[in-house]
C-alpha cells in the first residue's frame, strides 16, 4: 500500500538556519503531496500542498517540490525562526481528492534563539 | 481557514468504561470526516471514515465494534471508544473534508490524548 517515509527528529537548530526536512512515498497511481504542522496544543494545518509532478508548494517561507523521479517532497526552509517550533507530518493522498491521508511519522523541530 | 473543534482535549478513563471523543465542523459543513490514531513516535493511522447519514468504513484492522462512529449531522462526528482498555491509550484526532470548487482540503481538529488507567 501507499507509504510516506519522513527524516526522523527530533531536529534542533539555531534561529536563521537552514532547514531541510526529509519525505520520501511509495504510492500507486499520482497522489497529491502534503506538508501539515502542528504546533503545540493545536490541531494538524496545512502548510503547502502539490499536486504533480515538478509542483511546488509553497508557504510561510517553506518550500517543498514535488518530485516524481525521486519519489520525494523535501521540506526546505532558507531561515528558520523560534516560532517555526512544531511537528511536521509529510502526506500523500489519491488524486481523486478522497481526502483518505496516508502520514509520515511526523519530525519534531525545534528552534533556539 | 476552517474550523474543526474537538473534544475533549484529553481524557482519563478506567479499564472497561467507554469514552466518546466529538469532532464538529463549525464553519461549514462536512459529509465526510476521518477518525485517525496515533501511537508514540508514529504516524496517524487512519482508523476510519464516517459519512453523513451512514455507516462509517472502517480500515482493515480496526474493531468496528470497539471503535464506534456515528455522523448524525453534517457538523457532528463521534467517536466511542468502548470498553477501554491500556493499550487504547493513544492520541485521537479527526479531520473533515471541505470541497469547494474544484478543490478539496481536509481540516483538522486539535486531537484528544486518551489514557486508559
Amino acid at each position: 500500500g501507499d507509504s510516506v517515509t519522513q527524516m526522523e527528529g527530533p531536529v534542533t537548530l539555531s534561529e536563521e538556519a537552514f532547514l531541510t526536512i526529509n519525505c520520501t512515498y511509495t504510492a500507486t497511481g499520482y497522489p497529491s503531496l502534503f506538508w501539515y504542522v502542528q504546533y503545540p496544543g493545536e490541531g494538524l494545518q496545512l502548510l503547502l500542498k502539490a499536486t504533480k509532478a515538478d509542483d511546488k508548494g509553497s508557504n510561510k517561507g517553506f518550500e517543498a517540490t514535488y518530485r516524481k523521479e525521486t519519489t520525494s517532497f523535501h521540506l526546505e526552509k532558507g531561515s528558520v525562526q523560534v516560532s517555526d517550533s512544531a511537528v511536521y507530518f509529510c502526506a500523500l493522498s489519491d488524486r481523486a481528492g478522497a481526502q483518505k491521508l496516508v502520514f509520515g511519522q511526523g519530525t519534531r523541530l525545534t528552534i533556539n534563539p | 481557514g476552517a474550523v474543526v473543534s474537538q473534544h475533549p482535549s484529553r481524557v482519563i478513563c478506567k479499564s472497561g468504561t467507554s469514552v466518546k471523543i466529538e469532532c464538529r465542523s463549525l464553519d461549514f459543513q462536512a459529509t465526510t470526516m476521518f477518525w485517525y490514531r496515533q501511537f508514540p513516535k508514529q504516524s496517524l493511522m487512519l482508523m476510519a471514515t464516517s459519512n453523513e447519514g451512514s455507516k462509517a468504513t472502517y480500515e482493515q484492522g480496526v474493531e468496528k465494534d470497539k471503535f464506534l462512529i456515528n455522523h448524525a449531522s453534517l457538523t457532528l462526528s463521534t467517536l466511542t471508544v468502548t470498553s477501554a482498555h491500556p493499550e487504547d491509550s493513544s492520541f485521537y484526532i479527526c479531520s473533515a473534508k471541505l470541497t469547494h470548487g474544484t478543490s478539496t482540503e481536509a481540516f483538522f481538529g486539535q486531537g484528544t490524548r486518551l489514557t486508559v488507567v
